[in-house]
């Protein structure tokens, strides 16, 4: 069984409008990230979360909104969306304070398509 | 920025062939960046096959090896003997200095057949 659930596993979406891409991990990591893959090219860094604050933030844009309503969930809003949004989003976690390793445990994404 | 540049795909090899995808790193944010391998296989998430943290160090993992060669900034995936299961996805990637923040390159499709 997965361990980290991400919902749903597509979406299209009307440019303008807004969707929020579910996550929730049960490995009881501490940290939470979001990465996200556009075609072609490789996967990105977004943002991390740890003990639902955030700890860093690579992307540019507001309209990008992580929202953690429990340790283990990351959902991530999104507002006024583009095509240019369009992508799999990845959740992703691990356990911080084990000297440092950076094993991440990722989701199988959502599929994310903006008309 | 950091970067990683690997084999580009698809891959197709016979089974009980060898194997090597190639991946060159190249790191501004830190000196010695922590190198990883990993791989999602057909309908599973991604996950780490292997991590080398050490430069000089060698990594393995399910019959695969991955040097880290910090003198031609290369962390190459090799396996001597490949099986139709080892069918996937593969990337490689480096670690920064922010936690959990991982560069990608772009993945190498690897496709082994009987």
């Amino acid at each position: 069984d997965p361990k980290i659930i991400q919902k749903p596993k597509y979406l299209v979406a009307v440019t303008g409008s807004e969707k929020i891409l579910i996550c929730e991990q049960y490995l009881g990591h501490n940290a939470m990230y979001w990465y996200r893959q556009s075609a072609k090219k490789p996967l990105e860094f977004m943002f991390s979360y740890s003990y639902q604050k955030l700890m860093d933030n690579q992307t540019a844009s507001s309209r990008f909104q992580p929202q953690s309503s429990k340790k283990n969930h990351l959902d991530l809003q999104i507002t006024a969306l583009k095509p240019d949004d369009s992508a799999t989003y990845f959740c992703a976690s691990s356990q911080l304070g084990t000297g440092g390793d950076e094993r991440l445990f990722f989701g199988h994404g959502t599929k994310l398509s903006v008309l | 920025g950091d970067s990683v540049t690997q084999t580009e795909g698809p891959v197709t090899v016979s089974e009980s062939e060898s194997l090597i995808i190639n991946c060159t790193y190249s790191a501004t944010s830190i000196a010695y960046p922590n190198l990883f391998w990993y791989v999602r296989y057909p309908g599973e998430g991604l996950q780490l096959l292997l991590k080398v943290i050490t430069a000089g160090q060698k990594g393995s993992s399910r019959g695969f090896e991955a040097t880290y060669n910090k003198e031609t900034t290369s962390f190459h995936l090799q396996k001597a003997s490949v099986q139709e299961s080892d069918s996937a996805v593969y990337y490689c990637a480096l670690g920064t200095q922010v936690v959990g923040q991982l560069t990608f390159g772009r993945g190498t499709r690897l496709q082994v057949y009987a």
